[in-house]
């Protein structure tokens, strides 16, 4: 079965220090890897995806990704983080096989002034 | 383009009670799904849809049921609402699966 893990809660990070948030997959087969993140009050906003090709993903406001097979993650990382960073980020799977996303259990990042 | 919208806002049950929580998108785009969003339990898929007239169930299906009648519209329906269907529910869309979903605002449904 398909599975997704975002083993921390909460990341605290200093604005202008690099950040990670990570994300580790089950799948049977080779997965479609997405990053999303919620601001308060509002439905989810796509950050980056990977597919196919180069293991490194870049995205919208900075955002990156590596997509590393053998260890099955997919962090989420950004060299200098901004307070505007702080929200609830998702990292999503689906198995090229199926039509179905499972998401985490999302990782609460805040980014300290 | 409006995107995708979700109607109601906010709405308060009582147990038994049936609703149906609409979403329409207007991108034209064939998957669409819908999640319940619960605390520290991430976002759920309840049910999703690959066309017009093909539907079927996520992780989390019972005590909903769906129907996709038109390309736009996807509506999310309860039956007989319970306390533990309490949660936000989120419908998104996207052109084919492998592509960007794209999140309506959410329905946040209390159910006493």
């Amino acid at each position: 079965a398909q599975s997704v893990a975002q083993p921390e809660d909460q990341v605290n990070v200093a604005e202008g220090n690099p950040l990670t948030v990570k994300c580790t997959y089950s799948v049977s087969g080779n997965p479609y890897l997405f990053w999303y993140v919620q601001y308060p009050n509002r439905g989810l906003q796509f950050l980056l995806k990977y597919i196919t090709g180069d293991n490194l993903v870049k995205g919208s406001y900075g955002f990156e990704a590596e997509f590393n097979k053998s260890q099955t993650s997919f962090h989420l990382k950004k060299p200098s983080a901004l307070v505007s960073d702080s929200a609830l980020y998702f990292c999503a799977v689906r198995d090229r096989g199926t039509y179905k996303y499972i998401f985490g259990t999302g990782t609460r990042l805040k980014v300290l002034a | 383009n409006a995107g995708v919208t979700q109607t109601p806002k906010f709405q308060v049950l009582k147990t038994g009670q049936s609703m149906t929580l609409q979403c329409a998108q207007d991108m034209n785009h064939e998957y669409m799904s819908w999640y319940r969003q619960d605390p520290g339990m991430g976002l759920r898929l309840i049910h999703y849809s690959v066309g017009a007239g093909i539907t079927d169930q996520g992780e989390v299906p019972n005590g909903y049921n769906v129907s996709r009648s038109t390309t736009e519209d996807f509506p999310l329906r309860l039956l007989s609402a319970a306390p533990s269907q309490t949660s936000v529910y989120f419908c998104a869309s996207s052109y084919d699966p492998e592509e960007t979903q794209y999140f309506g605002p959410g329905t946040r449904l209390l159910v006493l």
